[in-house]
């Protein structure tokens, strides 16, 4: 099973508005990421968590904040967004992201976040 | 750093026709590489893989060889159908960017009955 989960499927949120977008996997997988995709260009990575600690920040501004609450969940909090934050928002997660192997990301199907 | 250069669409072709993505990468080290499919719609799916020189990687009639003296991973497939309409991405992994993929800019294929 190769399957990482995202919800909600779509999100249109206001400026003003607070909103979170859930990520889950049971792979085991112990790297969980964020990635923001834009019409027909590559995802690019915002946040990387292993073993439910931070990692990597792809100086992300504060209006997304992530949260690992354990190895099989990754949330991505969102507060205050500009319209040009609207993107599909990926997630993906891989077996660990810190002993410098090289490991396959597996993606879930990302939310549309549209941001009015 | 590390790069991956991919050839520039759209690519357009008739049905059963043969098909064949150029990607080429930049990379420090011995990276695995990848292709990813994105339907529309959808999230990023693997394709293939490759890990060391000469590997090649297979699936769905798709392939596509590891190779080092070119740095190259060209992704091929013998008879194309309407259904495999997407954006490829040719990724690696490995090098100087631990915990990171580095894709190249995709290409987008589109086959017409």
């Amino acid at each position: 099973d190769t399957e990482v989960t995202q919800t909600p499927k779509h999100l249109v949120m206001g400026m003003t508005n607070k909103k979170s977008l859930k990520c889950e996997q049971h792979m085991g997988h112990r790297a969980m990421y964020w990635y923001k995709q834009k019409a027909k260009k590559p995802p690019e990575l915002m946040f990387v968590y292993s073993y439910e600690k931070l990692s990597i920040n792809e100086s992300v501004p504060s209006r997304f904040s992530p949260e690992c609450p354990n190895s099989s969940l990754l949330n991505l909090h969102l507060h205050a967004l500009q319209p040009e934050d609207s993107a599909l928002y990926l997630c993906a997660s891989s077996q660990d992201s810190s002993s410098g192997d090289t490991d396959t990301q597996y993606f879930g199907p990302g939310t549309r976040l549209t941001v009015l | 750093g590390d790069s991956v250069t991919q050839m520039e669409g759209p690519v357009t072709l008739s049905e059963e026709a043969f098909l064949t993505i150029n990607c080429t990468y930049t990379a420090t080290g011995y990276p695995s590489l990848f292709w990813y499919v994105q339907y529309p719609g959808e999230g990023l799916q693997l394709l293939l893989k490759a890990t060391k020189a000469d590997d090649k990687g297979s699936n769905k009639g798709f392939e596509a060889t590891y190779r080092k003296e070119t740095t190259s991973f060209h992704l091929e497939k013998g008879s194309v159908q309407v259904s495999d309409s997407a954006v490829y991405f040719c990724a690696l992994a490995g090098g100087t960017s631990y915990g990171k993929l580095t894709f190249g800019q995709g290409t987008i294929l589109t086959v017409h009955p």
